[in-house]
């Protein structure tokens, strides 16, 4: 069973710092990972989908990695704005006939003016 | 663009009793997704729709949870009766095809509280 962990599940760094969120997952069949941004209250918002077979994607001040061998992605947030504080959540799309998008718990992150 | 659209946003209804929710997909979007979202938890897919076929259904609670994807464009969950246990955020989602490929999109949810 595929298992997705977030670390740290909370984080708070002050304005302009670069930061750096970890997402591990136990089964490296997967199609692809991808990063979600949640705000209070609302929905999922899709920040960046990397295929299996990519290694990094990059949009703005975000670059997320992948390294399926090792089971782990890494969300990088470059020059960290108080409008970067929200949840942020990986999910990993299983193969197979599930095609089943596994979420990990989120790291609540706060940035600080 | 129009994203997913959900309704209601927000209901608060007592055990027992049965509650809907609607979604309409982005449109062109083939695959349409439910998933429930705990507190401090990710969400959990219930159900999957490719078009109006219901490909994986194994999350979804049979006994009291339905959902229905009529001419393969609007879908609709429901609940009945509802239980305690059931309060959390369902989640609407579409992709274009099948997710593997495509970004999948996500509404704003519908927050269920049931007391």
């Amino acid at each position: 069973k595929q298992e997705v962990t977030q670390i740290p599940a909370a984080l708070s760094v002050p304005e302009g710092e670069n930061l750096v969120l970890n997402c591990s997952f136990t089964d490296s069949a997967i199609y692809n990972l991808q990063w979600f941004r949640q705000d209070p209250g609302k929905g999922l918002t899709s920040l960046l989908l990397i295929q299996s077979s990519q290694r990094e994607q990059t949009s703005g001040r975000l670059n997320a990695s992948l390294d399926k061998s090792s089971g782990r992605s890494t969300l990088y947030i470059a020059a960290s704005q108080p409008g970067d504080s929200a949840t942020y959540l990986c999910a990993a799309l299983l193969q197979g006939g599930s095609e089943k998008l596994v979420f990990g718990k989120g790291t609540k992150l706060t940035v600080n003016p | 663009e129009a994203g997913v659209v959900q309704s209601p946003r927000y209901k608060i209804i007592e055990k027992k009793q049965p509650v809907a929710f609607w979604c309409n997909p982005i449109s062109g979007h083939n695959t349409l997704y439910w998933y429930r979202q705990n507190l401090g938890q990710g969400p959990e897919l219930l159900i999957r729709y490719e078009n109006e076929e219901a490909v994986d259904d194994s999350q979804l609670p049979k006994d009291r949870f339905s959902a229905e994807r009529l001419k393969g464009v609007d879908s609709t969950l429901k609940i009945q009766p509802a239980e305690l246990g059931d309060s959390a955020v369902y989640l609407c989602a579409s992709s274009l095809r099948r997710g593997f490929l495509n970004t999948i999109y996500f509404g704003e949810g519908s927050w269920l509280t049931v007391v």
